[in-house]
Parts: structure tokens; C-alpha cells; sequence
């Protein structure tokens, strides 16, 4: 099961574009990409997920290299409820198990 | 609201009593799990079904920590003889079979306080 590494936390400011960066060396041929947020005392919400190269839906973009050992998702122009902590996983392939592993996440704090 | 609902949303209770709750997924997902999260930590994976089959336990889990999903559809966590260590965010998540496993969808969560 592929492991994943990010920063612990990081600041920005209301307006800016945040970048955040995982890597996971070892992620295997069948894996996706996923980045979750989450507030307090809430379950972690599904942001974006990836297999290569880059993908955008409405909130996000993630930029995928084409060696897979990382990832970065990018926030544009983030405002104050932002603030979250964000999580980066690897999955596996449809027919082992599927235990993702969480990593403690990276706490963003967006500032005025 | 994700659509995965989870119930009580907090519990406080005694060392040594019994707890369960509830998880009611998003209906046509097959797969659901179980996690626990405390402070400062990211979710733990705790267990793991594919419709009414337990399919992995995580060793992290004792006896006292046990699932059911009898009909494939609800599910519930009961924790026998809590432990003061026990307390923690509990959260269920449910999933479609598919190889985009990784889009879980999760619940509120239930708090867990043992005094």
C-alpha cells in the first residue's frame, strides 16, 4: 500500500493560489490519486481525483508528473473558508482491498 | 450533506459500557468502511464491506471493536467494554465498486467521549 508524504501545514493569504504537493514513491500501475478536505469535527470531502497528467473540476486542479511519484493540488484564488486540513491518497487497483492509508494531512491556513 | 448519514452524531458514556452506532450509506454504494480519527491525526481504517461481507479487519482492532451490515445496506460499529482510549471520531464512508475506489463518500461521524 502506497504511502504518502506532505507538508505538515502552510499559510496563505485570501485571493492567492495555493499549491500543495504530495508525494508517494511508490505508487503502483493501477493507483489513483485522491485529495480529500476537512473541517472540525466533520468527515473529510472528496475534492479531486487523478491517474495522470492534469485534471480541473469546479474547485480544484491537480497536476499529476509523468513519473506518478507526486502530485500537487491547486486551490485558485482561495478565500477564508479554505482553512482545512487536506489529505492525499493513493488507492489500489479494483480487485485488491482497499485500505487507504491517511497520513496526518497538510493544515492550510488562509489568512485576511 | 454527502448522503452518508451517521447516528448519534455525539456519545458520551462510562468506562466499561457497551456503545454502538449506526452508519446509513448512499443507497446503491456496495462498498462501505469504518474508520476512527482522533486529534490531529488523519482517519484510521478500521473495517471494510462489500455488501453484506466483512471483507478486512484491521489488526489495530481488538475483539472488543465489532461490525455487522446484515443486509448489505446499514451498518453498525459496536464497542464492547469501553476504554477511556476508545474515545474518538468515528466515521463511516461508502464507495461504489469500480476502479475509482478511492472516491469515498463519508459520513458526519459520531464523537465518542468515555469518562
Amino acid at each position: 500500500l502506497a504511502k504518502t508524504t506532505q507538508p505538515i501545514s502552510m499559510d496563505s493569504y485570501e485571493g492567492q493560489e495555493v499549491n500543495i504537493t504530495c508525494s508517494h514513491n511508490n505508487i503502483a500501475t493501477n493507483d489513483y490519486i485522491t485529495w480529500y478536505q476537512q473541517f472540525p469535527s466533520q468527515g473529510p470531502r472528496f475534492i479531486i481525483q487523478g491517474y495522470k497528467t492534469k485534471v480541473t473540476n469546479e474547485v480544484a486542479s491537480l497536476f499529476i508528473p509523468a513519473d506518478r511519484k507526486s502530485s500537487t493540488l491547486s486551490l485558485p484564488r482561495v478565500s477564508l473558508s479554505d482553512t482545512a486540513v487536506y489529505y492525499c491518497l493513493v488507492g489500489v487497483s479494483e480487485d485488491s482491498n482497499y485500505q487507504l492509508i491517511w497520513g496526518a494531512g497538510t493544515k492550510l491556513i488562509i489568512k485576511p | 450533506d454527502t448522503g452518508v448519514s451517521q447516528d448519534p452524531r455525539h456519545k458520551i458514556t462510562k468506562r466499561g459500557q457497551n456503545v454502538t452506532f449506526r452508519c446509513d450509506p448512499i443507497s446503491e454504494h456496495n462498498r462501505l468502511y469504518w474508520y476512527r480519527q482522533t486529534l490531529g491525526q488523519g482517519p484510521e481504517f478500521l473495517t471494510y464491506f462489500q455488501n453484506e461481507a466483512q471483507l478486512e479487519k484491521s489488526r489495530l482492532l481488538s475483539d472488543r471493536f465489532s461490525a455487522e451490515r446484515p443486509k448489505g445496506s446499514f451498518s453498525t460499529l459496536e464497542i464492547q467494554r469501553t476504554e477511556q482510549g476508545d474515545s474518538a471520531m468515528y466515521l463511516c464512508a461508502s464507495s461504489l465498486k469500480g476502479p475509482r475506489r478511492g472516491t469515498q463518500y463519508f459520513g458526519p461521524g459520531t464523537r465518542l467521549l468515555v469518562l
